[in-house]
């Protein structure tokens, strides 16, 4: 079974600043099949990122997905009031079970 | 954009029984695979149960397997979750997702959730 590992568990930063979110698996997640999920304050989560970089349609620019093999990450450029959230990385395609990250929260510093 | 909207939740006590139910919008329900994943009160994010556009496949994690059926109604654009022999430990919000096609997991629609609470 991979096991996801997020870090950190909290970020504290302030808006227009720089989030830098990473997700390190236990071992190699093949075809990159790692995506990225935002849940805002009793939201559903929603899908951010596919394939480790595809940003799904109508999510802004300033989220950006990176990393291959068993090294992820997630980077918001400048943080908007809506970005302060919780996210989650996945590993998907053929390989059960499907496991989720534990959660990185982005909280306004 | 579809939508997915989950019933059926509430309070049950341990050992008992509860059946969710996913109303889907979207006319194209039957092409898509579709999951449910839980959610645990302050704890992250668990797949539970998975089946295929016509129902040929079927998965389920371990910690439900043998107590949860996953099962479909194409006609009915419904989704459905029994589950039986509930524990304390299946407390938890319910999602009804939607697999994107061509991606074996990856889910790309997420409705709002039923809370399911188990207690005596």
């Amino acid at each position: 079974e991979i096991v996801l590992t997020q870090s950190p568990g909290t970020l504290s930063l302030s808006p227009g600043e720089r989030a830098t979110l990473s997700c390190r698996a236990s071992q190699t997640i093949s075809g990159n099949y790692l995506a990225w999920y935002q849940q805002r304050p009793g939201q559903s989560p929603r899908l951010l990122i596919y394939g480790a970089s595809s940003r799904v349609t109508g999510i802004p620019d300033r989220f950006s997905g990176s990393g291959s093999g068993t090294d992820f990450t997630l980077t918001i450029s400048r943080l908007e009031a809506e970005d302060f959230a919780i996210y989650y990385c996945q590993q998907y395609g053929r390989s059960p079970p499907w496991t989720f990250g534990q959660g990185t929260k982005v909280e306004i510093q | 954009e579809e939508q997915l909207v989950e019933s059926g939740g509430g309070l049950v006590k341990p050992g008992g029984s509860l059946r969710l139910t996913c109303a889907a919008s979207a006319s194209n329900f039957n092409t898509y695979s579709m999951s449910w994943v839980r959610q645990a009160p302050g704890k992250g994010l668990e797949w539970v149960a998975s089946i295929s556009s016509i129902s040929t496949y079927l998965s389920y994690a371990n910690s439900v397997k043998g107590r949860f059926t996953i099962s479909r109604d194409n006609a009915r654009n419904s989704l459905y979750l029994e589950m039986i022999s509930l524990r304390i430990e299946d407390t938890a919000v319910y999602y009804c997702v939607r697999e994107a096609n061509g991606a074996i997991m990856l889910f790309d629609q997420w409705g709002q959730g039923t809370p399911v609470t188990v207690s005596s």
